[in-house]
Order: structure tokens, then C-alpha cells, then sequence
């Protein structure tokens, strides 16, 4: 199985920070990665695809880069509604795995 | 506008069995493959299953392979997940997921809770 390391675990952040998230895939996945919001009570919710590209009606302050085995995920202007743990997925091979998430709070 | 409901989730003793259903709408339910993804109380998100369009193939995770099988009723846009031998490590939030063109699960149901205890 392709194993997804996250980091941090945690972040604390304030309004306005930049703030970045790493995702480390145990072999080439090539981009074959998505990034996922889930707010505290809520369904997980598709952001990025592909490593790099937006879903529609995704706020432009997200974004994500990489390729092969290291990503990154950015929000560049912290908002207080991004308060969530947010998830990577690779789904070049089967099982589809998940990264263990990344919960941001605000500071 | 796409909505996924799943219902069908409770309380189970160790060893028995329930059924979970998903019912889609708002979308063209046999052009798409379905997913279940679990998540164990506080826990990450763990991709459980994967349907295709027509119902075959299927896919499962090594943890419920051969305990679990999904199956879709196309006519009446509904997923299913039926669970057998229901384990303690079984207790979850279940989801399905509409499979995007892209490869990710969007959009999400709300979930549905199983809880495995005597």
C-alpha cells in the first residue's frame, strides 16, 4: 500500500498567515493527489485534484503544487472559516489512501 | 443540485450484520462509480470501497474484504453497503462519495454512524 505522510499534525495560525501543509507519498504517485476540507462536523469536502487544479467554487486562496512524491497544499490569506483538518488522497494505486490530516486552528 | 444521503447506520452487536444504503439524485447515478469511505470516531478517513458505473467491477480494502460487499440498484439510483461479521474496529462514520471524472470523491454524503458493541 502507498503510505501518505502529512505535517504538520497540527498548525496554529493566525488571520492572514500564509500557511502550507506537505504531503509525502511512499513512491511516485506522479499527481495523482487530492486535497480534502473537512470542517468539525462535517462531510469532507474535494478541493484541489490532480495536485494543482481547483474545484469549481473553491476560493482561490488555495492552492496546491508537486509531483512524484512531495506536495505541498497553501492557503495564502489564513480565513477564519478554514478552520478544518484537511486530507490527502492518492488514488494512483489501489487501496486509495489518505494522509492522517492536518487540523488548523486559528491562533 | 448533487445530494447523497445515506441512512441505515446503528447500534450492532459484534458479529452481526447491517445494511447501508446511499441514495443519490440530482446527477446521471449509472455514469458514475461510487465509493464508501469510513472514519473511526476522531479518527482519519479510510477508503472502504469503490463501485463501478454498471456494478462491476468492485473493489474493496483488505480490512473488509470478504465481510462487506457494495452493491447499486441503477434503477433506483441507490448505493449499498452490506456488512457481515461486524468487528469493534468497524465502528465509523460511513460516507459514500460520487467518484469525480478526476479521480477524488465529490461531493460527500452526510455519513451515517455504525457503532460495533455488545
Amino acid at each position: 500500500d502507498i503510505q501518505m505522510t502529512q505535517s504538520p499534525s497540527s498548525l496554529s495560525a493566525s488571520v492572514g498567515d500564509r500557511v502550507t501543509i506537505t504531503c509525502q507519498a511512499s513512491q511516485d504517485i506522479s499527481n495523482f493527489l487530492n486535497w480534502y476540507q473537512q470542517i468539525p462536523g462535517r462531510a469532507p469536502k474535494l478541493l484541489i485534484y490532480d495536485a494543482s487544479n481547483l474545484e469549481t467554487g473553491v476560493p482561490s486562496r488555495f492552492s496546491g503544487r508537486g509531483s512524484g512524491t512531495d506536495f505541498t497544499f497553501t492557503i495564502s490569506s489564513l480565513q477564519p472559516e478554514d478552520i478544518a483538518t484537511y486530507y490527502c488522497q492518492q488514488y494512483d494505486n489501489l487501496p486509495y489512501t489518505f494522509g492522517q490530516g492536518t487540523k488548523l486552528q486559528i491562533k | 443540485e448533487v445530494q447523497l444521503v445515506e441512512s441505515g447506520g446503528g447500534l450492532v452487536q459484534p458479529g452481526g450484520s447491517l445494511r447501508l444504503s446511499c441514495a443519490a439524485s440530482g446527477f446521471s447515478f449509472s455514469s458514475y462509480a461510487m465509493t464508501w469511505v469510513r472514519q473511526a470516531p476522531g479518527k482519519g478517513l479510510e477508503w472502504v470501497s469503490t463501485i463501478s458505473g454498471s456494478g462491476d467491477p468492485t473493489v474493496y480494502a483488505d480490512s473488509v474484504k470478504g465481510r462487506f460487499t457494495i452493491s447499486r440498484d441503477n434503477s433506483k439510483n441507490t448505493l449499498y453497503l452490506q456488512m457481515n461479521s461486524l468487528r469493534a474496529e468497524d465502528t465509523a462514520i460511513y460516507y459514500c462519495a460520487k467518484d469525480a471524472v478526476s479521480g477524488g470523491f465529490d461531493p460527500w454524503g452526510q455519513g451515517t454512524l455504525v457503532t460495533v458493541s455488545s
